[in-house]
């Protein structure tokens, strides 16, 4: 079935460092492919999303582009801060399906 | 509040017991999801809703659990004769468009069962 590999945390960096956090998934379709933050104390909330190959999503200095090829969907920022802190999730959903397949999620750590 | 609201955040039982948990979601919404998120686990789908109905039950792991939506609002999932697995943080999630992948989650319960 349709599955979402995520890297392990947590992820420790310095601000101002740079950021990447690996997703790659599985499908028997062309899914959507999503990322989704959880802040402390918070629900969790769409970060981005990309719906068709090559497609970049973009959001708060975040992206990832959608690479049918390598079945990837990697998060990347240029310049993380303290604020950015939290759990990072990479979800799927098959084309016109409610469902979302998540990861595990990966936790990342800004320090000052 | 404008967001989906859970209720209750935390939930302490013993084993065997019958719990309740609810999800407020946001006004207006008419999908609403139910997820699990065990220790070092990714999120597993329950059960979804659309209106009061449930097309889609597929991910509730036994008989033990239901839920139920009113109103096409409130939903309560029930977990009867709790075990020690079913420790996890259940979540609540509500959409306004179907299958836009764009989901709202309240911030969850923890249930401990003892």
């Amino acid at each position: 079935g349709d599955s979402v590999t995520q890297m392990e945390g947590p992820v420790t960096l310095s601000e101002e460092a740079f950021l990447t956090i690996n997703c790659t998934y599985t499908a028997t379709g062309y899914p959507s492919l999503f990322w989704y933050v959880q802040y402390p104390g918070e629900g969790l909330q769409l970060l981005l999303k990309a719906t068709k190959a090559d497609d970049k999503g973009s959001n708060k200095g975040f992206e990832a582009t959608y690479r049918k090829e390598t079945t990837s969907f990697h998060l990347e920022k240029g310049s993380v801060q303290v604020s950015d802190s939290a759990v990072y999730f990479c979800a799927l959903s098959e084309n016109s399906s409610y469902k979302l397949i998540f990861g595990s999620g990966t936790r990342l750590l800004v320090r000052p | 509040g404008a967001g989906v609201s859970q209720s209750p955040s935390n939930k302490v039982t013993e084993k065997g017991k019958d719990v309740e948990l609810r999800c407020d979601p946001i006004s207006g919404h008419t999908a609403l999801y139910w997820y699990r998120q065990s220790l070092g686990q990714g999120l597993e789908f329950l059960i979804y809703f659309q209106g009061n109905s449930a097309p889609d039950k597929s991910g509730l792991p036994s008989d033990r659990f239901s839920a139920e939506r009113t109103g096409g609002s409130v939903s309560t999932l029930t977990i009867q004769r709790t075990q020690q697995e079913d420790s996890a943080v259940y979540l609540c999630a509500s959409s306004l468009a179907l299958a836009s992948g764009e989901l709202f989650f309240g911030e969850g319960s923890r249930l401990t069962v003892l």
